[in-house]
């Protein structure tokens, strides 16, 4: 079966540190895996898309990493910010129209 | 730039009534178009999707139903609303020639009493 899995479920951090966030997959076939990041009551926005061929990418204090191998994938935040407070969704597609959600890491940045 | 819009933002129903949710993309043609349903604590579900006018493809058996009547529209629909249809729905649409980025709505949070 198909399964996203996501952890932790939930995290607290202090404003300035710094935070990863794990991913871990069973699609098949793989597209792409990306992480969205949702702010309470909004729709998802994308924060990162990884193909099978990368490694890491970065957008900003965002750095996305994937071992396509163990099928895992981390998202890094840096130096993180009161504004980070969301869930953090990491999605994985299949062929054509078919994406496969986890249930997101919820973080909250205290000052 | 392509923009997406989706309303009502909130929607408080009692059971038995009828939905309509409603949802256009501007500035691309021929998009994908997807329904989701979001409950606490849980991934998004996806109830709907359509490649083009008139061709709507059902994920989960359930009471509700969508339909593409022009390019960028799409809509979802109830004729009788269940307690158990409360939630938060999102639209999103992605480019059509490939699994791409999806973009999502602004969500609509449905309550049925």
């Amino acid at each position: 079966k198909n399964q996203v899995e996501q952890s932790p479920q939930s995290l607290i951090i202090l404003e300035g540190k710094n935070c990863t966030l794990q991913c871990n997959y069973t699609v098949s076939p793989f597209s792409n895996l990306r992480w969205y990041k949702q702010d309470t009551g909004r729709g998802p926005v994308s924060l990162t898309i990884m193909t099978f061929s990368e490694n890491t990418k970065s957008n900003g204090r965002y750095t996305a990493t994937l071992d396509a191998d163990t099928k895992q994938s981390s998202l890094h935040i840096t130096a993180s910010q009161l504004s980070d407070s969301a869930s953090y969704i990491c999605v994985v597609s299949e062929i054509l129209y078919k994406y496969i959600f986890g249930t997101g890491t919820r973080l909250k940045v205290l000052a | 730039s392509q923009t997406i819009h989706q309303w009502p933002a909130t929607l408080v129903q009692p059971v038995g009534s009828p939905l309509s949710l409603e949802c256009t993309v501007e500035g691309t043609s021929n998009p994908n178009l997807y329904w989701y349903r979001q409950a606490a604590g849980r991934g998004l579900q996806l109830l709907f999707y359509s490649v083009g006018i008139g061709q709507i493809s059902s994920e989960v058996p359930q009471n509700l139903s969508a339909s593409r009547p022009q390019d960028r529209q799409f809509i979802l629909s109830s004729k009788k609303l269940l307690l158990s249809d409360s939630g938060f729905y999102l639209c999103a649409w992605s480019f059509g020639h490939n699994t791409g980025e999806l973009f999502f709505g602004e969500g609509s949070r449905l309550t049925v009493l």
